[in-house]
């Protein structure tokens, strides 16, 4: 079954940085371009990036491109989106996606 | 970006009844493969997204055929056939041959 479970969202300040992780399982993981979706608490959803199965290649939305890097670790099927600077238009929740399969989410409220 | 106008924001329908939701693009969504990449995504309540259908009309494995997927270029529409309340919920349109973007979603409610 596949399975994809993010964690570390929070309550961060503003101008803070922030790690997600998303860790996958039921599917070879280094086969997959995998992606970063978030959706505001108006449930707008956002895509903001996307990477090759080998890690080589990146896409970035463009208004979030110099804040937010994705990468991963294939040799433990997990995915990471690292946010810096983060302002309160942030604040969402956070999903990974293989783009058929996607995780529960995790919540990230950024407030003083 | 490319805008992705989905219409209506809401609908309100009877169990049995069948409904359609409109995707239009601010650009063609035919890629240089000749594929379109126009996904439905039903976002259940309390539930994270799920894919329903790809490339505008492939239904994903386990999704009833009384859902269905039309559409090119630029207009595209998701049709349920003989709603059932486990189709409550979100959809939301996501267009992937350019940077992908997604409709502001429609909220299927029972009347």
């Amino acid at each position: 079954e596949v399975q994809l479970v993010e964690s570390g969202g929070g309550l961060v300040q503003p101008g803070a940085s922030l790690k997600l992780s998303c860790v996958a399982s039921g599917f070879t993981f280094s086969d997959y371009w995998m992606s970063w979706v978030r959706q505001t608490p108006g449930k707008t959803m956002e895509w903001i990036g996307d990477i090759k199965y080998d890690g080589s290649y990146t896409n970035y939305a463009p208004s979030l491109k110099n804040r937010f890097t994705i990468s991963r670790d294939n040799a433990k099927s997990t995915l990471y989106l690292q946010m810096s600077n983060v302002r309160s238009e942030d604040t969402a929740t956070y999903y990974c996606t293989r783009g058929d399969y996607w995780g529960q989410g995790v919540m990230v409220t950024v407030s003083s | 970006d490319v805008v992705m106008t989905q219409t209506p924001p809401s609908l309100s329908v009877a169990i049995g009844q069948s409904v359609s939701i409109s995707c239009k693009s601010s650009q063609s969504l035919v890629a240089s493969d000749k594929n379109t990449y126009l996904n439905w995504l039903l976002q259940s309540p309390g539930r994270s997204p799920k894919r329903l259908i790809y490339q505008v009309s492939k239904l994903d494995s386990g999704v009833p055929d009384r859902f269905s997927g039309s559409g090119s270029e630029k207009d595209f529409t998701l049709k349920i056939s003989r709603v059932e309340a486990e189709d409550l919920g979100v959809y939301y349109c996501l267009q992937g041959t350019h940077l992908p973007t997604f409709g502001a979603g429609t909220k299927l409610e029972l009347k």
